[in-house]
């Protein structure tokens, strides 16, 4: 089983300020089958990007990601009210189980 | 757009078997691109991926669930459905189901999620 693991568990921001978030995997992974989503309370998970590096239908251009092999990072720019939440990355290594992330909220500072 | 919501009870007794139906709309589960799963998370945690089936019904579990887990398709109906046997306490969770891309595994469309709770 890939294990992912998320950091910082919490990041305290300002609105306007970039958020980075990490996400290292205990094996590598096809960057093709890294993905993020964030949640807010009370709602399911809402996709951001998949491959990797790509975004989702709908994700502003202020989400972006990368990386390969184990380290692959979410970057938010000019975090706006609305994306204080929490943040998850998955894997889809091929075999099962896909796994997730532990999360990192990004709060409000 | 592609909808999805579960449907179930809401207690179940420990012991017993829980069962949630997910239904689609605005789109089929018999497309070949995409595979249908269960996601849970228990409250103030993180997201456990359970099991996933593919068109044709072959299926992959968690093998966190120790062979508890079943998950199969209605295609008349267009749902798919999870059976989680012998449950405890441990099993209370909000239960998710999704789509999944099958080309880069993510999930794209998720229900609202439904609160199973597991309880005497």
């Amino acid at each position: 089983e890939i294990v992912l693991t998320q950091s910082p568990g919490t990041l305290s921001l300002s609105p306007g300020e970039r958020a980075t978030l990490s996400c290292r995997a205990s094996q590598s992974v096809s960057s093709s089958y890294l993905a993020w989503y964030q949640q807010k309370r009370g709602q399911a998970p809402r996709l951001l990007m998949y491959g990797a590096s790509k975004r989702a239908t709908g994700i502003p251009d202020r989400f972006s990601g990368s990386g390969s092999g184990t380290d692959f990072t979410l970057t938010i720019n000019r975090l706006e009210p609305e994306d204080f939440a929490v943040y998850y990355c998955q894997q889809y290594g091929g075999s099962p189980p896909l796994t997730f992330g532990g999360g990192t909220k990004v709060e409000i500072k | 757009q592609v909808q999805l919501q579960e449907s179930g009870p809401g207690l179940v007794k420990p012991s017993q078997t829980l069962s949630l139906t997910c239904t689609v709309s605005g789109g089929s589960i018999s497309s070949g691109s995409y595979y249908w799963t269960w996601i849970r998370q228990p409250a103030g945690k993180g997201l456990e991926w359970l099991g996933r089936i593919f068109i044709g019904g072959s299926t992959n579990y968690n093998p966190s669930l120790e062979s508890r887990a079943t998950i199969s398709e209605d295609r008349s109906k267009n749902q798919f459905s999870l059976k989680l046997s012998s449950v405890t306490a441990a099993d209370t969770a909000v239960y998710y189901c999704a789509r999944g891309d099958f080309f880069y595994g993510q999930f794209d469309y998720w229900g609202q999620g439904t609160l199973v709770t597991v309880s005497s």
